[in-house]
């Protein structure tokens, strides 16, 4: 069975510019969750999607932003770049309920 | 104050030692537990995943909740140098997509 993928796995880019990341869960699992990790911050939860509905929300600005697809696939979106903003994204799927599974993340650094 | 505490260490035993990993939290609504696993440039790797109080096995692993006094461990026998990690304790109030990450304990195992 495929584990969750995430595309791309590197990106850099500039302040001001917006950046969008994809995310694909494992065959079955409808929810999907992102988290963005720093060093100083730790994993963070951004949020969650359930059936293309968004169920949760973390403490992010309105610059970060997701949606979900009707075939479980995932993006999240954030605009206007920041420094603050380079991190490793992770994503990670799960049935609707029950434990989440990791891909390996996208590290996205912001010049 | 975070909701999960966890000390980031980094711990260094030598092969074969037991390995006592743990974390505290405040929110008594918590009640799903996990421990993930992530090596360096990786996504976690979810490795015992517990309900409410009481303890779980798997393999070398033993994962421990003791919600009386809010406190997780996960125990390690025979450590490997292939151990060698950082590893998260999370946890949810209910069974969603909202982790609550500690910071993660980086553990090198010594041959």
């Amino acid at each position: 069975k495929a584990g969750v993928t995430q595309t791309p796995r590197y990106l850099i880019k500039t302040r001001g510019q917006q950046v969008t990341l994809s995310c694909s869960p494992i065959s079955g699992h409808r929810s999907v969750s992102w988290y963005q990790q720093t060093p100083g911050q730790g994993l963070q939860f951004l949020f969650e999607y359930f059936s293309e509905t968004q169920r949760n929300k973390g403490n992010f600005p309105g610059r970060f932003s997701g949606r979900q697809f009707s075939n479980s696939r995932s993006e999240m979106n954030v605009s206007t770049l920041e420094l603050g903003d380079s991190a490793l994204y992770l994503c990670a799927s799960s049935l609707p309920l029950g434990e989440q599974f990791f891909g390996p993340g996208t590290r996205l650094t912001v010049l | 104050q975070k909701e999960v505490e966890q000390d980031p260490g980094p711990l260094s035993v030598p092969e074969g030692a037991i390995v006592s990993l743990n974390c505290t939290y405040s929110n008594s609504a918590f009640q799903y537990f996990m421990w993930y696993r992530q090596y360096s440039r990786k996504g976690p790797e979810l490795l015992m995943y517990t309900y409410s109080s009481g303890n779980k096995e798997d393999g070398r692993f033993t994962a421990q909740v003791d919600k009386s006094s809010k406190y997780i461990s996960l125990f390690i026998r025979d450590s490997q140098p292939s151990d060698s990690a950082t590893y998260l304790c999370a946890a949810t109030s209910s069974n969603t997509g909202k982790l609550i990450f500690g910071q993660g304990t980086t553990l090198q195992v010594k041959p």
